[in-house]
């Protein structure tokens, strides 16, 4: 199976500021390559698929990129309801497999 | 609109099989293209992928899990029903259903989950 390695596990950041998560696959998977959005006892919301294509409706300050093994996601301005949790998916598969999630805190 | 809902029992027991329907409306599942997968969370974990069904009645399944996952389909009734057996207090989630959206480039096929349905949580407990 594909393993997704994302990094940080956690960030602490402030309202304003350019944050950027990385996802590492153990393998290529082109760009085949989604990141999800999730808030406390809520489901994840897809922000980016295809590795840069932003998903209708989400807001233009959050872009990916990446191809092969490497992949981003940044946020450019962060806003105070970015707080949350965010995980890479492989859609190479299947199997699918999602990174380990990063948590985006206030500083 | 697209919605989807889990329902299933809260609690079951070490060593029982769960039962997981996954209820959904807005599209259906002899169309073309359209699948269903499950995922679970682990209270405070990541995200886990267990089992998708497409239109065609194709099958995928978790590696690790694949010995004690079935996913089916009754498209009559928009349904889709996962069987996990030989329960363990580490199966304890919140297992979500979400629907997979496919996307062609050139040659190639992208596909990502969306909607999710708002989950339901399965405590494994004697």
């Amino acid at each position: 199976d594909i393993q997704m390695t994302q990094s940080p596990s956690s960030l602490s950041a402030s309202v304003g500021d350019r944050v950027t998560i990385t996802c590492r696959a153990s393998q290529s998977i082109t760009n085949h390559l989604n990141w999800y959005q999730q808030k406390p006892g809520k489901a994840p919301k897809v922000l980016i698929y295809a590795a840069s294509s932003l998903q209708s409706g989400v807001p233009s300050r959050f872009s990916g990129s990446g191809s092969g093994t490497d992949f981003t996601l940044t946020i450019s301005s962060l806003q105070p309801e970015d707080f949350a949790t965010y995980y890479c998916q492989q859609s190479y598969g299947p199997p699918l497999t999602f990174g380990g999630g990063t948590r985006v805190e206030i500083k | 609109q697209v919605t989807l809902k889990e329902s299933g029992p809260a609690l079951v027991k070490p060593t029982q099989t769960l039962t997981l329907t996954c209820s959904f409306s807005g599209f259906s599942l002899n169309t073309s293209g359209m699948r269903v997968s499950w995922i679970r969370q682990p209270p405070g974990k990541a995200l886990e992928w267990l089992a998708r069904i497409d239109w065609d009645g194709d099958k995928f399944y978790s590696t690790s899990l694949k010995t004690r996952l079935t996913i089916s389909k009754d498209t009559s009734k928009n349904q889709v029903v996962l069987t996990m057996t030989n329960m363990d207090p580490a199966d304890t989630a919140t297992y979500y259903c979400a629907r997979t959206l496919d996307f062609w480039s050139g040659y190639y096929q992208y596909n990502w989950f969306d909607p999710w349905g708002q989950g339901t949580l399965v405590t494994v407990s004697s």
